[in-house]
């Protein structure tokens, strides 16, 4: 039989603009949200966290975004390179401590 | 790299096999996980083990036995496994200081169940 693989939403980006990805998380009692990126033959790789008490937080080329009131993760990546192509996973700790429940991924594909 | 390593980094198998994943971590924490991560479903949390004790088990199927003997290595050891079980097997650790759950994570052993 055909085998159906996880669909995931994917964003096309010219090298050089600014990327966004979003994710919707899901309990409203997280404190803890991670972004990850994961390129292909690799382990997820920790981008940037955020805790629940901002709702913004920069890093290099990187700014992600928390918004508590509709339970929103987004992360922007300034001028995009092609080295950023990759599935990116936002992930929350659902206030349980040490276990991380993961969205579904987007995959960025950057243009030359 | 991660501080985390796996091996094998590919393994098939068949379905009447034994086999071990491997993971050891070199970043000193005192925490550590297995997830699978398939083509069908997102990332999912099998087992975690904190300070060497199991504190969590996501109704997985006993086929799939883990094994911590110290905080530096984890196990997971196959046996009759299903061809629905061929996925990516992620190893993490953290280190669990009372707010920071950043996880590290190997690179994966790709397991194919012939």
């Amino acid at each position: 039989g055909e085998s159906v693989g996880l669909h995931l939403p994917t964003l096309s980006v010219q090298e050089g603009d600014n990327s966004i990805i979003n994710c919707a998380y899901s309990n409203s009692a997280s404190d803890y949200f991670i972004w990850y990126k994961q390129e292909s033959g690799k382990g997820p790789q920790f981008i940037i966290d955020i805790r629940s008490n901002m709702d913004k937080r920069q890093g290099q080329r990187v700014t992600v975004l928390l918004n508590k009131t509709v339970k929103h993760l987004s992360l922007q990546i300034a001028a995009t390179q092609p080295g950023d192509s990759a599935v990116y996973f936002c992930a929350e700790n659902g206030a349980a401590g040490n276990k991380l429940t993961f969205g579904g991924g987007t995959r960025v594909l950057v243009k030359p | 790299e991660t501080g985390v390593t796996q091996t094998p980094r590919h393994l098939v198998m068949g379905m009447t096999n034994k086999k071990s994943l491997k993971c050891e971590q070199h970043l000193g924490h005192n925490a550590m996980y297995w997830y699978k991560q398939s083509a069908k479903k997102p990332l999912e949390l099998m087992f975690v083990y904190s300070l060497e004790e199991r504190v969590e088990n996501n109704s997985v199927p006993s086929r799939f036995s883990p094994e911590c003997p110290n905080s530096s290595h984890l196990f997971l050891h196959l046996h009759t496994l299903q061809p629905e079980d061929s996925a990516l097997y992620l190893c993490a650790s953290s280190q669990d200081r009372g707010g920071d759950y950043e996880q590290y994570f190997g690179p994966g052993t790709r397991l194919t169940v012939t």
